[in-house]
C-alpha cells in the first residue's frame, strides 16, 4: 500500500529559527510530490510541486528538496515567523497514466513558532 | 474569485439523521473531490468526479453519495449519519480534466466543514 509518512508530528521553534520537516514516501509510480500549508480551521494550500527531475524548489521563504532515489522529500523553512505557525502536509501522486486519481497524503506535521 | 466554497462550516447531526454538505467552485475546473481529515491521519478520498455527469469512489466511500449535475457544483450527501462520520470534511478542485496527479495542478481546498454526529 502507498505511504506517506512525515516527521516530526509536532515542532516548536523559535521566531527567527530556522526548521526542515521529512517526509519519506513508498508510493510507486511516482509522478510528483506537492507540499501544502494548512492553517488552523482553512483548507490547505498548495506552497511547491516537484517533479522526479527536480532536486529542488523554492517559495519565498520555503525551500523543498526531493531525492527520488531515496524516496525522501524535506521542506526548509527560513527565518520563520508566527505566521508560518500551520500544519505542513506532503501529498505524492501517482503516475497519472497508470491509475486513476489517488493522491497519498502525509498525516502532516504541526508546526508552532513562538514569539 | 470565491474560490472552493463549503458550507456549511460547522454541523452537528444525530446518528440516522441526513444531510448534504455543499461545495461549489466558479473555477471552472473540472474535477472536483470530497475528502474527510481526521486528527493523526492523512486526507482520504470520499468520492470524485472528472467532470459534470461523471462521479467515482475513492479510498472511504461507504454512507456518502455525491452528484455531480454542473461542472460548478458537487454536494456530498450523509445517508444515514453515524459516529464514526464524525470529521472535517474537505472540498477540492483541480483544472485537470482526467487525473488530479498531473503535474502542475494543484488542488484548490474548500474551508471544511466540521461535522459531529452524536
Amino acid at each position: 500500500k502507498n505511504q506517506v509518512e512525515q516527521s516530526p508530528q509536532s515542532l516548536i521553534i523559535l521566531e527567527g529559527k530556522n526548521c526542515t520537516l521529512q517526509c519519506n514516501y513508498t508510493v510507486s509510480p511516482f509522478s510528483n510530490l506537492r507540499w501544502y500549508k494548512q492553517d488552523t480551521g482553512r483548507g490547505p494550500v498548495s506552497l511547491t510541486i516537484m517533479t522526479f527531475s527536480e532536486n529542488t524548489k523554492s517559495n519565498g521563504r520555503y525551500t523543498a528538496t526531493l531525492d527520488a532515489d531515496t524516496k525522501q522529500s524535506s521542506l526548509h523553512i527560513t527565518a520563520s515567523q508566527l505566521s508560518d505557525s500551520a500544519s505542513y502536509i506532503c501529498v505524492v501522486s501517482e503516475d497519472p497514466n497508470n491509475a486513476g486519481n489517488m493522491l497519498t497524503f502525509g498525516g502532516g506535521t504541526r508546526l508552532m513558532v513562538k514569539p | 474569485n470565491a474560490g472552493v466554497t463549503q458550507t456549511p462550516k460547522f454541523q452537528v447531526l444525530k446518528t440516522g439523521q441526513s444531510m448534504t454538505l455543499q461545495c461549489a467552485q466558479d473555477m471552472n475546473h473540472e474535477y472536483m473531490s470530497w475528502y474527510r481529515q481526521d486528527p493523526g491521519m492523512g486526507l482520504r478520498l470520499i468520492h470524485y468526479s472528472v467532470g459534470a455527469g461523471i462521479t467515482d469512489q475513492g479510498e472511504v466511500p461507504n454512507g456518502y453519495n455525491v452528484s455531480r449535475s454542473t461542472t460548478e457544483d458537487f454536494p456530498l450527501r450523509l445517508l444515514s449519519a453515524a459516529p464514526s462520520q464524525t470529521s472535517v470534511y474537505f472540498c477540492a478542485s483541480t483544472r485537470d480534466g482526467v487525473t488530479a496527479a498531473s503535474y502542475n495542478s494543484p488542488l484548490h481546498f474548500g474551508n471544511g466543514t466540521r461535522l459531529t454526529v452524536t
